[in-house]
């Protein structure tokens, strides 16, 4: 079976500029991650989706991110505009569904660098 | 919200060796995860337990949790070069609308020297 697709797998940027990173989920998993990871920490939940509807968004900087799951299958991420703050892997993930004991299935991730 | 704390932050030791990691959380969970991440990849599931069980299996793997503690730990015996990677623990908070959400911790940095 195929795996969590993520693009780009590296982007650089400058401080106030804009991107957006893409995923696909493994085919027929419900539910769908967005993670940052800075270096040397643990991934932070930034939004879940189930289906295409938003579970979870509670730790998402909405003022400049924006995700969307259309049509309940792959997502986009997008930052406007980047801070230096937000450089970070951002690893995407999916699960056959939403309930518990769920395990999930990473993306290698797209590295942010902000300049 | 960070709930689990890996201790300790790095290990070091010799091919062959056992390796023992260690998860502390805050809350009740329904399960507990142990994840693995090679450097400059994604995350890859080792084991998942349940809070009713104790010790599970997998492999090279033995992953206890003791949930009067609040506490997990992960050990790998006989460790190889490979093993070396970045392990981490993931705990389920309460659920938002039924759904799992798992938070990480900081992880532990294994490194296994030849």
């Amino acid at each position: 079976e195929a795996g969590v697709a993520q693009s780009p797998r590296y982007k650089i940027i400058e401080k106030r500029q804009s991107v957006a990173f893409w995923c696909n989920p493994i085919s027929g998993h419900a539910t769908l991650y967005w993670y940052q990871q800075i270096l040397g920490q643990g991934p932070k939940l930034l939004i879940q989706f189930q289906n295409n509807g938003v579970v979870d968004d509670s730790q998402l900087p909405k003022d400049r991110f924006s995700a969307e799951r259309l049509k309940g299958v792959d997502s986009t991420l997008k930052i406007q505009p980047a801070k230096l703050e937000d450089s970070a892997v951002y690893l995407c993930a999916s699960s056959r569904w939403t309930g518990y004991n769920e395990k999930l299935f990473f993306g290698s991730g797209t590295q942010l660098s902000v300049l | 919200s960070q709930q689990g704390e890996e201790d300790p932050q790095a290990l070091s030791i010799q091919e062959g060796e056992n390796a023992t990691m260690n998860c502390s959380y805050k809350t009740s969970i329904n399960n507990l995860q142990w994840y693995r991440q090679n450097s400059g990849r994604g995350l890859v599931h080792l084991i998942l337990i349940r809070s009713n069980e104790r010790e599970k299996h997998s492999g090279r793997l033995r992953v206890t949790l003791d949930t009067s503690k609040k506490s997990s730990s992960l050990l790998i015996t006989a460790s190889r070069a490979a093993d070396t990677a970045s392990y981490f623990c993931a705990t389920d908070e309460p659920p938002i609308q039924g759904a799992q959400k798992l938070v990480f911790g900081q992880g532990t940095r294994l490194t296994i020297n030849p």
